[in-house]
């Protein structure tokens, strides 16, 4: 499958544990995207990676969210001391971007977390 | 700022009709407009999207989508549904001239497609 791959699919944790997911995109994009989506919403925007460098953050990403995308590969996603607000379907996505913006995204399965 | 409204929670459809679901959309600049659709425990699909030129696109399985910048609108339409159409369609826009790359989804539209 050369899609893009999300680690774990499910996620299940106690409120005040930290976790982290895995993405890892299609190996030629050089764009990257995390988006979380809750049951009845649109994904919502947390940040993107051009290469290894991360463009922008949402206000969605407070201080207990952290990404990396180290050499430009895959990325990480963690949330610190993790809150029952904080579950909902995070999502992974990646393009391959010349700058234009006209590019699609190609889309992860997900990983859903759960807080308890 | 960017905004996208998809209008209705939930759009019902009989097998073989025409389906519609409706998307509209507020940028300051031209839009990038997309289609997506999302079936259960699925990552979003890339459907077809809008960049310039000929208001209708066509995409994959058959959809299609007519954007109309007067009425900033770019609706999805299908000229006969299938029962495995049924899932979760997002729009999404990107304003090119924001400075962002970032596409901002809809709320999504749940399609039902009946036999």
């Amino acid at each position: 499958d050369t899609g893009v791959s999300q680690d774990p699919r499910h996620k299940i944790t106690k409120r005040g544990q930290n976790v982290t997911f895995r993405c890892d995109p299609i190996s030629e994009h050089n764009r990257l995207y995390w988006y979380r989506q809750t049951l009845g919403q649109g994904p919502e925007f947390l940040t993107y990676f051009q290469n290894e460098a991360q463009l922008e953050k949402s206000r969605l990403l407070s201080d207990r969210f952290s990404a990396e995308r180290p050499k430009g590969s895959f990325s990480t996603l963690e949330i610190q001391r993790t809150e029952q607000g904080d579950s909902a379907m995070y999502l992974c996505a990646s393009s391959w971007s010349l700058g234009t913006g006209i590019e699609e995204a190609f889309f992860g399965q997900g990983t859903r977390l759960t807080v308890v | 700022a960017q905004s996208v409204a998809q209008p209705e929670d939930q759009v019902n459809v009989a097998e073989g009709n025409p389906l519609t679901v409706k998307c509209t959309y507020s940028v300051s600049g031209n839009p990038y407009l997309f289609w997506y659709v999302q079936y259960p425990n699925r990552g979003l699909q890339f459907l077809l999207k809008y960049i310039t030129g000929d208001n209708l696109v066509k995409g994959s399985y058959g959809f299609e989508a007519e954007f109309n910048k007067s009425q900033t609108s770019f609706h999805l339409k299908k000229p006969s549904a299938l029962v495995s159409d049924s899932a979760l369609y997002f729009c999404a826009v990107r304003d090119p001239t924001s400075g962002t790359y970032k596409y901002i989804f809809g709320t999504g539209t749940r399609l039902k497609v009946l036999a």
